[in-house]
């Protein structure tokens, strides 16, 4: 199986830079592709689509958030970071079976 | 709009099968994929299988002993059905609408339930 590695906690100011971190035992590209993806989950919510193929904006997302890497390490920004941000973010692949998620890493306010 | 809505019951004993409905509405099941995803509490997501638009389906090797997942596309529902249950099973089971841009990989979560608590515990 391919193991996301994030870490578990970031703490941020708000109306500063988000970076967030995702680090893969595979590469996740496939001709040039990412398939490498990312959800927003908030506290007794189902998770949210943030961020497809590794760097396209889901539907509805603000422009703050953006996605970005390549092969084994992918970043998700969020940039300015504002209060309804605070929220558990994952990473997930979708290259191989089976499709594998992150740990998680929580947003807290400094 | 896209809807989909996990029910089931919200305790299973252990070594009793589960089993779990995701009822969809907005899009056909022959058109789109759904897959389950399981989260433990205060844990990252699991994918559990997927049944594909075309009725195949594709399971987590990891539970693929115990795991069946099945569908009637004239009710537009997903049926999830998990044998042997044991409390490291306890956790949300969700139901996701997959979606690919091309039309081919990858695919990734657009839509998801609300999800369904099941406790595992005698």
């Amino acid at each position: 199986d391919i193991v996301l590695t994030q870490s578990p906690a970031l703490a941020v100011s708000l109306e500063q830079r988000a970076t967030i971190s995702c680090k893969t035992s595979q590469n996740v590209d496939n001709y040039g592709i990412s398939y490498m993806h990312w959800y927003q989950q908030k506290p007794g919510q189902q998770p949210k689509l943030l961020i497809y193929e590794g760097s396209n904006l889901a539907s509805g997302i603000p422009a703050r958030f953006s996605g970005s890497g390549s092969g084994t390490d992918f970043t998700l920004t969020i940039d300015p970071v504002e209060a309804d941000d605070i929220a558990t973010y994952y990473c997930q692949q979708s290259k191989d079976y089976p499709y594998t998620f992150g740990a998680g890493t929580k947003l807290e306010l400094k | 709009q896209v809807q989909l809505k996990e029910s089931g019951p919200g305790l299973v004993q252990p070594s009793e099968t589960l089993s779990l409905t995701c009822t969809v509405s907005g899009f056909s099941l022959t058109s789109y994929s759904v897959s389950w995803v399981r989260q433990p509490s205060g844990k990252g997501p699991e994918w559990m299988g997927r049944m594909w638009y075309d009725g195949d389906t594709a399971y987590n090797s990891a539970l693929k002993s115990r795991l069946s997942i099945s569908r009637d596309t004239s009710k537009n529902q997903v049926f999830l059905k998990m044998n042997s249950l044991q409390t490291d099973d306890t956790g949300t089971y969700y139901c996701t609408r997959d979606f690919s841009g091309m039309g081919v990989a990858p695919y990734y979560f657009d839509y998801w339930g609300q999800g369904v608590m099941v406790t595992v515990s005698s």
